[in-house]
């Protein structure tokens, strides 16, 4: 295993059209996280799943946008309608649960979104 | 998550040891201290984490004080390949999520 895989890694898309990313996960995970980080920010907590179950959502994560992760295994990303202020770097990560509640987060090299 | 204040930007010359400061004075008793860091174009990564003990591993070292309200992560020979912004996290215990502040770019110089 060679770490959390996301495709595509760079997407260009015309304002309004719908796009889909993917996250694969380090096998033996079983949390998977989705973030944005827009220049010089830091990653934003978009949502996360324990298995196949999607257990928080954040406020930033408007009902254009849905994540799903089926079988417990890879996660899509997806953003309809996509609005100029969509673009960024979209990030997914992947852990087990750790009592210290912070470390092995694994994080993958992001899909950078740009909407024209 | 407890708050944490660094610097914005750090700069340090290549093969010389760099100190990253973070502050959080609102820490509590079970809360630990992880660092993570982001190289260019890439996702962040996980550098090192403690609690109360100082902490070594092949990345880095943890400096925490005595009063746990502020540490230090070390770099023992920075090299070009450690520029990067460098975050300091606190999760609560039992954290359902990482939550990243600005943290301090750092600058290597050769």
């Amino acid at each position: 295993d060679t770490g959390v895989s996301q495709n595509p890694r760079h997407k260009i898309t015309k304002r309004g059209q719908n796009v889909t990313f993917r996250c694969d996960p380090i096998s033996e995970h079983n949390r998977l996280y989705w973030y944005r980080q827009t220049l010089g920010q830091g990653p934003e907590f978009l949502t996360y799943f324990q298995n196949e179950a999607q257990l928080e959502k954040s406020r930033l994560l408007s009902d254009r946008f849905s994540a799903e992760r089926p079988k417990g295994s890879f996660s899509t990303l997806e953003i309809q309608r996509t609005e100029q202020g969509d673009s960024a770097m979209y990030l997914c990560a992947s852990s087990l649960v750790h009592g210290t509640g912070g470390a092995g987060y694994t994080f993958g090299s992001g899909t950078r979104l740009t909407v024209v | 998550d407890a708050k944490t204040t660094q610097p914005n930007s750090m700069e340090s010359n290549e093969e010389e040891p760099v100190h990253l400061p973070c502050n959080h004075s609102t820490i509590s008793g079970t809360d630990y201290i992880h660092w993570y860091r982001q190289l260019p174009s890439q996702g962040p990564e996980y550098v090192i984490h403690g609690l109360t003990s100082n902490v070594n591993n092949r990345m880095a070292s943890l400096a925490i004080a005595e009063d746990r309200k502020s540490s230090t992560l070390i770099l023992h020979r920075a090299t070009l390949r450690d520029a990067a912004v460098y975050y300091c996290i606190l999760p609560i215990q039992g954290a359902q999520k990482l939550v990243f502040g600005q943290g301090t770019r750092l600058t290597i110089n050769p």
